[in-house]
Protein backbone atom coordinates (compact mmCIF):
# COMPACT_ATOMS: atom_id res chain seq x y z
CA UNK A 1 0.00 0.00 0.00
CA UNK A 2 1.17 3.61 -1.04
CA UNK A 3 1.66 5.85 2.28
CA UNK A 4 0.14 8.85 -0.62
CA UNK A 5 -3.05 8.17 -1.37
CA UNK A 6 -5.28 9.18 -4.57
CA UNK A 7 -7.99 8.27 -6.07
CA UNK A 8 -7.52 5.37 -8.91
CA UNK A 9 -9.65 6.87 -11.64
CA UNK A 10 -10.93 10.59 -11.85
CA UNK A 11 -13.15 11.61 -14.88
CA UNK A 12 -14.04 15.06 -16.69
CA UNK A 13 -15.60 16.78 -19.31
CA UNK A 14 -13.88 18.39 -21.86
CA UNK A 15 -13.04 21.95 -20.83
CA UNK A 16 -14.30 21.44 -17.58
CA UNK A 17 -12.31 22.05 -14.21
CA UNK A 18 -10.84 18.43 -12.42
CA UNK A 19 -9.19 18.07 -9.54
CA UNK A 20 -6.91 15.32 -8.06
CA UNK A 21 -5.67 14.85 -5.10
CA UNK A 22 -2.98 13.09 -2.75
CA UNK A 23 -3.28 12.80 0.61
CA UNK A 24 -0.73 11.44 3.26
CA UNK A 25 0.94 12.55 6.83
CA UNK A 26 4.33 13.30 5.45
CA UNK A 27 2.61 16.17 3.25
CA UNK A 28 2.34 18.00 6.11
CA UNK A 29 6.01 18.67 5.76
CA UNK A 30 6.74 18.34 2.35
CA UNK A 31 5.17 19.73 -0.83
CA UNK A 32 3.83 17.25 -3.34
CA UNK A 33 5.29 17.55 -7.31
CA UNK A 34 3.31 15.91 -9.53
CA UNK A 35 4.05 13.94 -12.56
CA UNK A 36 1.72 13.04 -15.85
CA UNK A 37 2.73 9.63 -17.62
CA UNK A 38 1.02 9.19 -21.22
CA UNK A 39 1.06 5.22 -22.35
CA UNK A 40 4.88 3.78 -23.04
CA UNK A 41 6.44 7.55 -21.86
CA UNK A 42 8.44 8.31 -18.96
CA UNK A 43 6.97 10.69 -16.41
CA UNK A 44 7.01 14.34 -17.09
CA UNK A 45 6.81 17.00 -14.31
CA UNK A 46 4.28 19.19 -14.29
CA UNK A 47 3.77 21.00 -10.60
CA UNK A 48 6.64 21.16 -8.13
CA UNK A 49 7.09 23.27 -4.87
CA UNK A 50 3.81 23.49 -4.25
CA UNK A 51 2.37 25.62 -7.24
CA UNK A 52 5.60 25.86 -10.21
CA UNK A 53 5.09 24.87 -13.72
CA UNK A 54 7.99 23.67 -15.44
CA UNK A 55 8.79 25.61 -19.00
CA UNK A 56 6.62 24.23 -21.33
CA UNK A 57 3.69 23.13 -18.51
CA UNK A 58 0.15 25.07 -19.90
CA UNK A 59 -0.89 27.42 -16.89
CA UNK A 60 -4.15 25.29 -16.87
CA UNK A 61 -2.01 22.89 -14.57
CA UNK A 62 -1.81 24.22 -11.06
CA UNK A 63 -1.00 23.15 -7.54
CA UNK A 64 -2.73 23.35 -4.09
CA UNK A 65 -2.17 22.06 -0.57
CA UNK A 66 -4.03 22.27 2.80
CA UNK A 67 -3.24 20.17 6.08
CA UNK A 68 -2.40 16.68 4.21
CA UNK A 69 -4.04 16.89 1.21
CA UNK A 70 -2.46 18.13 -2.01
CA UNK A 71 -4.25 18.48 -5.17
CA UNK A 72 -3.40 19.03 -8.83
CA UNK A 73 -5.71 21.17 -10.79
CA UNK A 74 -6.57 21.53 -14.25
CA UNK A 75 -8.97 24.24 -15.93
CA UNK A 76 -10.11 23.68 -18.91
CA UNK A 77 -9.34 20.07 -19.70
CA UNK A 78 -8.10 18.92 -22.70
CA UNK A 79 -8.07 15.98 -24.70
CA UNK A 80 -4.27 15.49 -24.49
CA UNK A 81 -4.45 15.63 -21.00
CA UNK A 82 -5.62 12.39 -20.28
CA UNK A 83 -3.14 10.51 -18.72
CA UNK A 84 -2.37 8.87 -15.36
CA UNK A 85 -1.12 11.42 -12.59
CA UNK A 86 1.49 10.76 -9.69
CA UNK A 87 1.99 12.86 -7.02
CA UNK A 88 5.54 12.34 -5.17
CA UNK A 89 6.91 13.49 -1.54
CA UNK A 90 9.58 12.88 0.64
CA UNK A 91 9.45 10.93 4.05
CA UNK A 92 10.04 13.63 6.86
CA UNK A 93 11.50 11.42 9.30
CA UNK A 94 15.25 9.97 9.81
CA UNK A 95 14.67 7.71 6.18
CA UNK A 96 15.01 9.65 3.62
CA UNK A 97 13.16 7.38 1.20
CA UNK A 98 10.89 8.46 -1.64
CA UNK A 99 7.25 8.38 -1.77
CA UNK A 100 4.83 8.15 -4.73
CA UNK A 101 0.88 7.83 -4.93
CA UNK A 102 -1.15 4.84 -6.53
CA UNK A 103 -1.42 7.32 -9.37
CA UNK A 104 -4.64 8.61 -10.78
CA UNK A 105 -5.69 7.75 -14.25
CA UNK A 106 -7.63 10.90 -16.04
CA UNK A 107 -10.10 10.09 -18.48
CA UNK A 108 -11.00 13.11 -20.49
CA UNK A 109 -14.91 12.38 -21.75
CA UNK B 1 19.06 21.13 -21.97
CA UNK B 2 20.47 18.36 -19.20
CA UNK B 3 19.62 14.79 -20.39
CA UNK B 4 19.30 11.09 -19.12
CA UNK B 5 20.79 8.59 -21.01
CA UNK B 6 20.46 5.17 -19.54
CA UNK B 7 21.48 1.46 -20.67
CA UNK B 8 21.32 -1.86 -19.56
CA UNK B 9 20.78 -5.71 -19.69
CA UNK B 10 17.18 -6.22 -20.81
CA UNK B 11 16.69 -10.20 -20.04
CA UNK B 12 18.00 -11.82 -17.26
CA UNK B 13 17.49 -14.77 -15.74
CA UNK B 14 16.34 -15.09 -12.17
CA UNK B 15 18.67 -15.05 -9.65
CA UNK B 16 20.98 -12.86 -11.46
CA UNK B 17 21.78 -9.41 -10.67
CA UNK B 18 20.26 -6.30 -12.91
CA UNK B 19 22.71 -3.67 -13.57
CA UNK B 20 21.89 -0.51 -15.29
CA UNK B 21 23.86 2.91 -15.78
CA UNK B 22 22.65 6.06 -16.46
CA UNK B 23 24.51 8.86 -18.08
CA UNK B 24 24.18 12.58 -17.34
CA UNK B 25 24.39 14.74 -20.34
CA UNK B 26 24.91 18.70 -19.76
CA UNK B 27 24.46 20.36 -16.78
CA UNK B 28 25.82 20.03 -12.95
CA UNK B 29 26.40 16.74 -11.42
CA UNK B 30 26.28 18.24 -8.11
CA UNK B 31 23.21 19.52 -5.84
CA UNK B 32 20.84 16.69 -7.12
CA UNK B 33 19.96 13.34 -5.85
CA UNK B 34 20.29 10.99 -8.81
CA UNK B 35 17.13 8.56 -8.82
CA UNK B 36 16.20 5.37 -9.72
CA UNK B 37 12.22 4.48 -10.23
CA UNK B 38 11.09 1.76 -11.82
CA UNK B 39 7.25 0.39 -12.75
CA UNK B 40 6.16 -2.90 -13.12
CA UNK B 41 3.77 -3.88 -15.83
CA UNK B 42 0.51 -2.11 -15.46
CA UNK B 43 1.14 -0.67 -12.57
CA UNK B 44 2.08 2.10 -11.06
CA UNK B 45 5.35 4.17 -10.19
CA UNK B 46 7.64 2.80 -7.39
CA UNK B 47 10.89 4.91 -5.76
CA UNK B 48 14.07 2.74 -5.46
CA UNK B 49 16.55 4.70 -4.49
CA UNK B 50 18.88 7.69 -4.97
CA UNK B 51 22.59 9.13 -4.12
CA UNK B 52 24.09 12.25 -4.26
CA UNK B 53 27.20 13.58 -5.74
CA UNK B 54 29.69 12.78 -2.73
CA UNK B 55 28.20 9.04 -2.43
CA UNK B 56 25.41 8.83 -0.03
CA UNK B 57 22.74 6.89 -0.48
CA UNK B 58 18.75 6.58 0.54
CA UNK B 59 16.73 3.10 -0.46
CA UNK B 60 13.38 1.86 -0.42
CA UNK B 61 13.22 -0.29 2.65
CA UNK B 62 11.66 -2.97 0.70
CA UNK B 63 14.26 -3.13 -1.58
CA UNK B 64 17.34 -2.37 0.88
CA UNK B 65 19.02 -5.63 1.33
CA UNK B 66 19.26 -6.03 -2.73
CA UNK B 67 19.49 -2.73 -3.97
CA UNK B 68 22.60 -1.03 -4.55
CA UNK B 69 23.68 2.72 -5.98
CA UNK B 70 26.93 3.80 -7.17
CA UNK B 71 28.19 6.90 -8.76
CA UNK B 72 31.05 7.73 -10.82
CA UNK B 73 31.79 11.72 -10.94
CA UNK B 74 34.23 11.58 -13.31
CA UNK B 75 32.31 10.18 -16.00
CA UNK B 76 29.13 11.91 -14.27
CA UNK B 77 27.39 8.45 -14.47
CA UNK B 78 24.94 6.39 -11.57
CA UNK B 79 24.51 2.78 -11.64
CA UNK B 80 21.86 0.64 -10.04
CA UNK B 81 22.53 -3.20 -9.02
CA UNK B 82 19.68 -4.82 -7.80
CA UNK B 83 20.63 -8.47 -6.65
CA UNK B 84 19.10 -11.92 -6.68
CA UNK B 85 16.02 -10.59 -9.19
CA UNK B 86 12.98 -12.67 -9.45
CA UNK B 87 10.28 -12.43 -12.00
CA UNK B 88 8.34 -9.37 -9.48
CA UNK B 89 11.82 -7.38 -10.66
CA UNK B 90 10.13 -7.18 -14.10
CA UNK B 91 9.88 -3.65 -14.97
CA UNK B 92 11.10 -0.27 -16.84
CA UNK B 93 13.67 1.30 -15.05
CA UNK B 94 13.78 4.76 -15.08
CA UNK B 95 16.85 7.37 -13.78
CA UNK B 96 16.22 10.90 -13.21
CA UNK B 97 17.79 14.01 -11.57
CA UNK B 98 16.29 14.56 -8.03
CA UNK B 99 16.05 18.02 -6.32
CA UNK B 100 15.61 18.62 -2.46
CA UNK B 101 15.70 21.88 -1.10
CA UNK B 102 13.44 23.91 1.97
CA UNK B 103 11.31 26.96 2.03
CA UNK B 104 10.68 29.42 4.95
CA UNK B 105 6.90 30.17 5.41
CA UNK B 106 5.47 32.97 7.40
CA UNK B 107 2.12 31.18 8.70
CA UNK B 108 1.81 33.64 11.74
CA UNK B 109 5.32 32.70 12.40
CA UNK B 110 8.05 30.78 10.02
CA UNK B 111 7.63 27.70 9.20
CA UNK B 112 9.57 25.24 7.24
CA UNK B 113 8.37 23.06 4.21
CA UNK B 114 10.73 20.79 2.03
CA UNK B 115 9.93 20.18 -1.61
CA UNK B 116 11.64 16.92 -3.56
CA UNK B 117 11.00 16.59 -7.03
CA UNK B 118 12.22 14.92 -10.46
CA UNK B 119 12.61 17.04 -13.29
CA UNK B 120 14.39 15.14 -15.68
CA UNK B 121 13.93 11.57 -16.48
CA UNK B 122 15.77 9.28 -19.05
CA UNK B 123 13.39 7.12 -21.30
CA UNK B 124 13.52 4.41 -19.43
CA UNK B 125 15.06 0.76 -19.78
CA UNK B 126 13.02 -2.48 -19.83
CA UNK B 127 14.04 -5.58 -17.67
CA UNK B 128 12.49 -8.72 -18.02
CA UNK B 129 13.43 -11.51 -15.62
CA UNK B 130 12.84 -15.10 -16.74
CA UNK B 131 14.04 -18.59 -17.10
Amino acid sequence: SSELTQDPVVSVALGQTVRITCQGDYLRRYYASWYQQKPGQAPILVIYNKNKRPAGIPDRFSGSRSGNTASLTITGAQADDEADYYCMSRDSTGNQRGLLGGGTRLTVL
Amino acid sequence: QVQLQQWGAGLLKPSETLSLTCAVDGGSFSDYYWTWIRQSPGKGLEWIGDINHSGSTNYNPSLNSRVSISVDTSKNHFSLSLSSVTAADTAVYFCARGTQGRDRVFEGHVVIYYYYYMDVWGKGTTVTVSS
